[in-house]
């Protein structure tokens, strides 16, 4: 692989379930970070994590949880899914907190 | 609260030139990034700047004065694949990406 890659592409989810969204990187990046976008809003920042063994809260972190084992993987875990958590999810990284940001493909979330 | 401001929607002519503004006002500031982002894909990063005036990268440039907390992006030559959404976000004090809605620009034949 190269870059960063999100797994699944999409995904249809009934209220209540738990999902987990998988993002790896293999550019040895220290920071990762999970967004949403939603229609007419601008990315808004869920989680993020500076460097292996380490997170933080962003924007909007309720509902989210995050783990960063390891430096290419940072999954992002919905433990009980909301319609309002309908969007679509980003992942970057970067080499350092203050870098351009590289974003992985996205994953379509409906929950219904 | 921060807030980042860019017009919704514009529209341009193949091969004219556009410009997007930007202005901000952010809790600190550590630089300013454009992004490019076409329907149904990831952004991807087109320029950042930290010290006012001037960026020049090919067909795009962009402009950041600090003390007017204003930024804009310029393309020039204009090409059909110019069409997407640009993304202006800028890094506060936390070094935290505070992102603007995006500017859809339209380019027309």
């Amino acid at each position: 692989i190269a870059g960063i890659t999100q797994a699944p592409t999409s995904q249809i989810l009934a209220a209540g379930r738990r999902m987990t969204l998988r993002c790896t990187q293999d550019m040895r990046h220290n920071a990762m970070y999970w967004y949403r976008q939603d229609l007419g809003l601008g990315l808004r920042l869920i989680h993020y994590s500076n460097t292996a063994g380490t997170t933080g809260k962003g924007e909007v972190p309720d509902g989210y949880s995050v783990s960063r084992a390891n430096t290419d993987d940072f999954p992002l875990t919905l433990a009980s899914a909301v319609p309002s958590q309908t969007s679509v999810y980003f992942c970057a990284s970067s080499t350092s907190g203050s870098n351009e940001q590289f974003f992985g493909p996205g994953t379509r979330l409906t929950v219904l | 609260g921060q807030n980042i401001d860019q017009p919704t929607e514009m529209t341009a002519t193949e091969g004219a030139i556009v410009q997007i503004n930007c202005t901000y006002q952010t809790s600190g500031f550590n630089g300013l990034f454009w992004y490019q982002q076409h329907a149904g894909e990831a952004p991807t990063f087109l320029s950042y700047n930290v010290l006012d005036g001037l960026e020049e990268k090919g067909r795009f440039s962009s402009f950041l004065s600090r003390s007017k907390g204003y930024s804009y992006l310029l393309l020039k030559e204009l090409q059909m694949k110019d069409s997407a959404s640009y993304l202006c976000a800028v890094m506060d004090s936390n070094y935290q990406l505070i992102w603007g809605a995006g500017t859809k620009l339209i380019i027309k034949p």
